[in-house]
């Protein structure tokens, strides 16, 4: 069952700009991840942080775990036209046989 | 390294029908697989579990004699939708864990999806 919720939905923004989306979860995790799927297309793992970690860069990517609030956070850095997409965060639940829950995803759009 | 692929990518089928797509991991062994289904504009759902050798394992509320799973061989499974039906009609999803090796034992690689349309 889909355990995450995202937020927000959607978001719109300029070239350039940052884009922060939040996700939060409801059971203890061993990691989270974050994927990009393009309309139509398969997903893109983009960062996996485990739950002893608070921080994780790759690139223009930013990504923040709070296990105490069962959230986590993506930052997009100077976004570009290209990121536009739906971003999911995903859960591995602890004890799981690294089976994955989904989030209901945020819609970027990065206006050009 | 680490690619899973998808076949076919699109298919189009009359209700009643049964439809088989594959999934297969590429460049590396997988002992387990994952199935999900999203439907437009929603997440991603777990349908199953497929571990090589042994009977998939369901999630809740999907049933096991229309989505039929076979992991027949460490690089290889297979979801049959029997008798599909309109709503059947959604993106079916396949992922692979690296079991060993490169670059990352242990993470998801997710299939390209496939397309499935019921008329």
């Amino acid at each position: 069952s889909q355990q995450g919720e995202e937020d927000p939905q959607a978001l719109s923004i300029q070239e350039g700009e940052n884009a922060t989306m939040n996700c939060s979860y409801k059971t203890s995790i061993n990691n989270l991840q974050w994927y990009r799927q393009n309309s139509g297309r398969g997903l893109v793992h983009l960062i996996l942080i485990r739950s002893n970690e608070r921080e994780k860069h790759s690139g223009r990517l930013r990504v923040t775990l709070d296990t105490s609030k069962k959230s986590s956070s993506l930052l997009i850095t100077a976004s570009r036209a290209a990121d536009t997409a739906s971003y999911f965060c995903a859960t591995e639940p602890s004890g799981s046989a690294r089976q994955l829950t989904f989030g209901s995803g945020t819609q970027l759009t990065v206006l050009p | 390294g680490a690619v899973v692929s998808q076949h076919p990518s699109r298919v189009i089928c009359k209700s009643g029908t049964s439809v088989k797509i594959e999934c297969r991991s590429l460049d590396f062994q997988a002992t387990t697989m994952f199935w999900y289904r999203q439907f437009p504009k929603q997440s991603l759902m777990l349908m199953a579990t497929s571990n090589e050798g042994s009977k998939a394992t369901y999630e809740q509320g999907v049933e096991k004699d229309k989505f039929l799973i076979n992991h027949a061989s460490l690089t290889l499974s297979t979801l049959t939708v029997t008798s599909a039906h309109p709503e059947d009609s959604s993106f079916y999803i396949c992922s692979a864990i690296l079991t060993s090796g490169f670059p990352r034992p242990g993470e998801q690689y997710f299939g390209p999806g496939t397309r499935l349309t019921v008329t």
